[in-house]
């Protein structure tokens, strides 16, 4: 089956540790995104990847950084600068000229 | 003024009615323009994309004014699975398949 995977499904982390969040796709689609949900609030884009070794800062990408070495990977690093990162995060990702994203299951970063 | 502003609800209908949500978007160049679903815990899931005709799937309608930069889903015979968020999203009218979201409608239908 194709598809978006995320890994892990929920995680903890201390205070000041970096982490690491999985995102893995086998639907051949050239951008990925991160995005960052908070309870009520809208989706908010942290970093984006059009093709493989490139990638752009979204709205909100202080404290986070990416890399983008393989066409079906795209992991988000949550440092120690990030000052809230408790959050669900959520991959996603595009096809060609298709504007519809489509989403992993997402990761539940708890920061204790 | 927010890119894409909703109705935060929540809507509690009963079984069988019919719901209206609406959605705002302040960037005139948006060429897409869509609604997903999301579940409790759960990611967005594509519901519709919204076209200038406007467009139909099954208990589904969605009407886009660009006129007014408006955009709605209409849910008729409402079902108990309904219950959800729903999502107003428009792109960003640059960077291809960068979009705006807004924070969602609450849907919940009760039987």
């Amino acid at each position: 089956d194709g598809g978006i995977t995320q890994s892990p499904k929920y995680l903890f982390r201390k205070e000041g540790q970096n982490v690491t969040l999985s995102c893995e796709q086998n639907l051949n689609h050239d951008a990925m995104y991160w995005y960052r949900q908070d309870p009520g609030q809208g989706l908010r884009l942290i970093y984006y990847s059009q093709i493989v070794n490139d990638f752009q800062k979204g709205d909100i990408a202080e404290g986070y950084s990416v890399s983008r070495e393989k066409k079906e990977s795209f992991p988000l690093t949550v440092t120690s600068a990030q000052k809230n990162p408790t959050a669900f995060y959520l991959c996603a990702s595009i096809a060609g000229e298709a504007d519809t994203q489509y989403f992993g299951p997402g990761t539940r970063l708890t920061v204790l | 003024r927010k890119e894409v502003e909703q109705d935060p609800g929540p809507f509690n209908v009963p079984e069988g009615a019919t719901v209206a949500f609406n959605c705002t978007y302040s960037n005139s160049a948006s060429q897409s323009f869509f609604w997903y679903r999301q579940d409790c815990r759960k990611e967005p899931k594509l519901l519709m994309s919204v076209y200038s005709s406007g467009n139909e799937d099954g208990r589904f309608t969605a009407q886009l004014n660009r006129a007014s930069q408006y955009i709605s889903l209409l849910i008729r015979d409402s079902k108990l699975s309904d219950s959800a968020t729903y999502l107003c999203v428009v792109d960003r009218g640059s960077t291809l398949g960068r979009l705006y979201f807004g924070r969602g409608t609450q849907l919940t239908v009760w039987p």
